[in-house]
């Protein structure tokens, strides 16, 4: 497809568990970025990244959060113990260098 | 640390009449964005806006920039239901290492019949 994409749509799982989120961005894109976005709430930066530069972390609200992406292709977010406050939409977005950010429709997680 | 304020939060409104969201953000930035969000889905690009005194228009919506206030307004005319969504304004902050979004808290628009 042409736009952002991202799996799964929907995931539940136990407090506790480790959950992996992948992002396929739009072919081309250099820049890709994760946010969260808690209900009712607007989008928290969590990470950048930009080519082959170092990501830009600075977001991510602890350690048990981590981000890969290789290239300019796929990355992946993943949250290792998972609390009940880790549960939100993830949201991933691409962009050519300084250009518009174009978002995928999210993953929707939920920790019980 | 930037911050990004809305307001309203909530709005709800009457069809055919008109209103305005407002945005105010703390710190210089490059361009302003506009989002639009229905229940359930991902965001929409509305308005990408790159400098003092910009002013775009899309149909009943018009967005305007003062960079010297630090504000924002997204204008919605002659309010129709299909407008209904929530409506994020996002600062981008352009880094040495690339840019990255700060969004407001968004507004909330109801438009009832």
């Amino acid at each position: 497809g042409a736009g952002v994409s991202q799996s799964p749509s929907n995931k539940v799982t136990e407090k506790g568990k480790d959950v992996e989120l992948r992002c396929d961005p739009i072919s081309g894109h250099t820049a890709l970025y994760w946010y969260r976005q808690r209900l009712g709430q607007g989008l928290e930066f969590l990470i950048y990244f930009q080519g082959n530069s170092a990501p830009d972390k600075s977001g991510l609200p602890s350690d048990r959060f981590s981000a890969e992406r290789t290239g300019e292709s796929v990355s992946t977010l993943t949250i290792q113990r998972t609390q009940q406050e880790d549960s939100a939409v993830y949201l991933c977005a691409s962009s050519p260098l300084n250009r518009p950010q174009h978002f995928g429709d999210g993953t929707r997680l939920s920790i019980l | 640390e930037l911050k990004v304020e809305q307001n309203p939060l909530f709005l709800s409104m009457q069809e055919g009449k008109n209103y305005t969201i407002y945005c105010n953000y703390s710190t210089t930035s490059d361009r302003l964005y506009w989002y639009r969000q229905d229940p359930g889905k991902s965001l929409e690009s509305l308005f990408v806006l790159l400098s003092n005194g910009a002013v775009k228009q899309e149909g009943r919506l018009m967005a305007s920039l003062d960079t010297k206030a630090r504000l924002s307004t997204l204008h919605i005319t002659a309010a129709v239901h299909d407008l209904s969504a929530t409506y994020f304004c996002a600062v981008d902050i352009r880094e040495t290492s690339g840019s990255r979004l700060t969004f407001g808290e968004g507004t909330q628009l109801t438009v009832n019949p």
